[in-house]
């Protein structure tokens, strides 16, 4: 079976820096997404990583490390727009194009 | 508006009634998923089709779930039977063969079953 586990809420104020980290058991791994869920709203594609490193996109960018199962996701320059919730998730293969999401992280910008 | 649109956006039944939902993906998008998100929860994988095709179904999926994409354009997901239990947000998502690998899935503003 699939497992991804990421801390359940994060606090922190404007302008700040988060990290959310991500560890994946899965039954295969091909790639690791990330996805922000306003309260009420559709998940949103942030990143992608499929190789070990950094992708940067912006004030977001998300890591991966293949040998460790493990991600993480860096939001940089805190907005209040940034409260949502986010999400890992791991592609297992190829082939398989669905996705296995972890439980989310809830982050609570304040002022 | 050219994004994931899925109909309707609220559902409430009664226990036992049947319930179909509608999605229609990004035009063309070939991949299209459903999803079931409950809250506190990320979304949990239900069905995903290639074109017209129903490549994977999720061991969620019991007997009194069906999804069809009959043209290889929008699809239903039609509950069977609901029991309290299937309250939660369906949520619909399409991607393409092309876009980052194809791993990028846009997800649609979802329907939200409530069993009485």
């Amino acid at each position: 079976g699939q497992s991804l586990e990421q801390p359940s809420e994060v606090t922190a104020v404007e302008g700040a820096i988060v990290q959310i980290n991500c560890t994946y058991q899965t039954s295969g791994f091909y790639g690791l997404s990330w996805y922000q869920q306003h309260d009420g709203g559709a998940p949103t594609f942030l990143s992608y990583n499929a190789l070990d490193g950094l992708e940067e996109t912006g004030r977001f960018s998300s890591f991966l490390s293949r040998s460790d199962s493990y991600g993480y996701l860096l939001l940089q320059e805190l907005q209040m727009k940034d409260s949502a919730s986010y999400f890992c998730a791991v592609r297992d293969s190829f082939n398989d194009y669905k996705l296995s999401f972890g439980a989310g992280t809830t982050v609570t910008v304040r002022a | 508006d050219t994004g994931v649109s899925q109909d309707p956006r609220h559902k409430i039944t009664k226990r036992g009634q049947n319930v179909t939902f509608r999605c229609d993906p990004i035009s063309e998008h070939n991949r299209l998923y459903w999803y079931r998100q409950t809250l506190g929860q990320g979304p949990e994988f239900l069905t995903y089709f290639q074109n017209e095709a129903q490549l994977e179904k999720s061991r969620l999926l019991s007997d009194r779930f069906s999804a069809e994409r009959p043209k290889g354009s929008f699809s239903t997901l039609e509950i069977q039977r609901t029991e309290q239990g299937d309250s939660a947000m369906y949520l619909c998502a399409s991607s393409s063969m092309m876009g980052l690998v194809g791993n990028e899935q846009f997800f649609g503003p979802g329907t939200r079953l409530t069993v009485l």
